[in-house]
């Protein structure tokens, strides 16, 4: 069965320092490593999809990574605005995506 | 704004009702899904739909159902509800519904069994 564990569970950022949001997997075969984002109450919306051990996409102060075993979420200088739960999930060998719990980051101005 | 719509928006009802739930994905997607989220679980995959035709399933209990129709949209039946069952429901599409096709998600629908 794939496997995402996200780390830590709750970060807290002043504005403007940067830091990074782990999420470790096990998987069949990957296929595909998503990033979401999600406000309270509200659907996840798309930041990302990686598909390959070295490969890494970036949006604004966001800069997404991934390795074999794990991918990286990095926020550089990050806003209030920024505050979110931020969501991992992969596809592998079976026929869904698997997510991962997440991690709840606040941003204080 | 994903263009996945999603009604209602609030259900409340009691223990052992029945409730339908409703969901249009975007305009072009031919694949839909549906995920649970509890409180302190994350988004639970419950069954995908492509082009009208069941796909893959997720941990969906027999008391749920589903289905998509010709007009693509889809909706997830839920009976003998059960206070457990009280979480949001999201709904999403993607294009084709393959591994690695982005999925967009619906605002969901907050369900509370009372």
């Amino acid at each position: 069965e794939d496997q995402v564990t996200q780390s830590p569970e709750a970060l807290r950022l002043q504005e403007g320092e940067s830091s990074s949001l782990n999420c470790s997997y096990t998987v069949s075969g990957l296929r595909g490593l998503f990033w979401y984002r999600q406000d309270p109450g509200k659907g996840p919306e798309f930041l990302f999809t990686l598909y390959s051990a070295g490969e890494e996409k970036e949006k604004e102060r966001l800069k997404a990574t991934l390795t074999k075993k794990e991918s990286f979420l990095h926020i550089t200088a990050p806003k209030p605005e920024d505050s979110a739960t931020y969501l991992c999930a992969l596809s592998g060998g079976y026929q869904k995506v698997t997510f991962g719990t997440g991690t709840k980051l606040q941003v204080i101005p | 704004d994903s263009g996945v719509t999603q009604t209602p928006k609030h259900l409340i009802t009691a223990t052992g009702q029945r409730v339908t739930l409703r969901c249009s994905p975007r305009s072009g997607d031919l694949s839909v899904y549906w995920y649970q989220q509890s409180l302190d679980q994350g988004l639970q995959f419950l069954i995908q739909y492509y082009n009208g035709e069941e796909r893959a399933k997720g941990n969906i209990l027999e008391r749920f159902s589903a289905q998509q129709f010709p007009d693509l949209h889809s909706e997830l039946n839920l009976s003998s509800l059960e206070l457990g069952d009280s979480a949001l429901y999201f709904c999403a599409s993607s294009v084709a519904g393959g591994l690695t096709d982005t999925q967009y998600f619906g605002p969901g629908t907050r369900l509370t069994v009372l």
